[in-house]
């Protein structure tokens, strides 16, 4: 799985767009890029995949550039509830892929 | 109803005991993972099982044996426990399709003294 490079730690004012990003340069073509977030010590907690296209649900959006080497996990309006550490995760999709490799993440 | 459930939450135990953690998933999930994360807060993955079958194996001391009786448990037992053990235990579970998004247990927290 592709390496990926977060900043330690960011700051939000609450209400405000949090804008998360991540470098994973390395990245190949049959790799996705996940989002999980921690809150304090429960148990990790997925927000959002995606592969190529920019991808919203109910948590957050994803917006994954062209070349894929890096995207931005957005909080749109972010609030107390929101301050976890954030852990972009690249891998491949699918059945006997499904080993989560987690790094040191961002600190919301 | 809890998705995925495990028990004790707190463990505490003396050098060379034995122990066991549980894990269930009520979500019909065929693949259940194994996670550690130590007091660095570094969460690394220990095993996987898909129904019933071990699938990942991630250099873990012969010491943790992880056991499936069916496809909605697996459990962890630890023998002859050391200080390193001590650590937050995670189960995970996911189907086996995509987004094959992990769903999370609430931890065991686990001090071996």
């Amino acid at each position: 799985d592709a390496k990926t490079t977060q900043p330690p730690s960011m700051d939000c004012a609450e209400g405000r767009a949090a804008n998360l990003p991540c470098n994973h340069s390395t990245i190949s073509g049959n790799e996705y890029v996940y989002w999980y977030r921690q809150i304090h010590s429960q148990g990790p907690q997925y927000i959002i995949h995606g592969l190529k296209n920019n991808e919203t649900n109910e948590m957050a959006s994803l917006i994954i550039t062209e070349d894929r080497k890096s995207s931005t996990l957005i909080l749109p309006h972010a609030t107390l509830r929101d301050t976890a550490v954030y852990y972009c995760i690249v891998r491949v999709g699918g059945f006997g892929n499904e080993k989560l490799t987690f790094g040191t993440g961002t600190r919301l | 109803d809890t998705a995925v459930s495990q028990t004790p939450k707190y463990l505490v135990t003396q050098m060379g005991n034995d122990k066991s953690i549980k894990c269930e998933q009520n979500l019909g999930h065929d693949t259940m993972y194994w996670y550690k994360q130590d007091s660095k807060k570094f969460l690394k993955i220990m095993f996987s099982y898909n129904n019933k079958e071990l699938i990942i194996n991630e250099t873990v001391p012969n010491r943790f044996s992880p056991k499936s009786p069916d496809k909605a448990h697996l459990n962890l037992h630890i023998n002859s426990l050391e200080l390193g053990d001590s650590a937050v235990y995670f189960c995970a579970s996911s189907r086996d399709r995509l987004p094959n998004e992990q769903f999370f247990g609430p931890g065991t927290r686990l001090t071996v003294l």
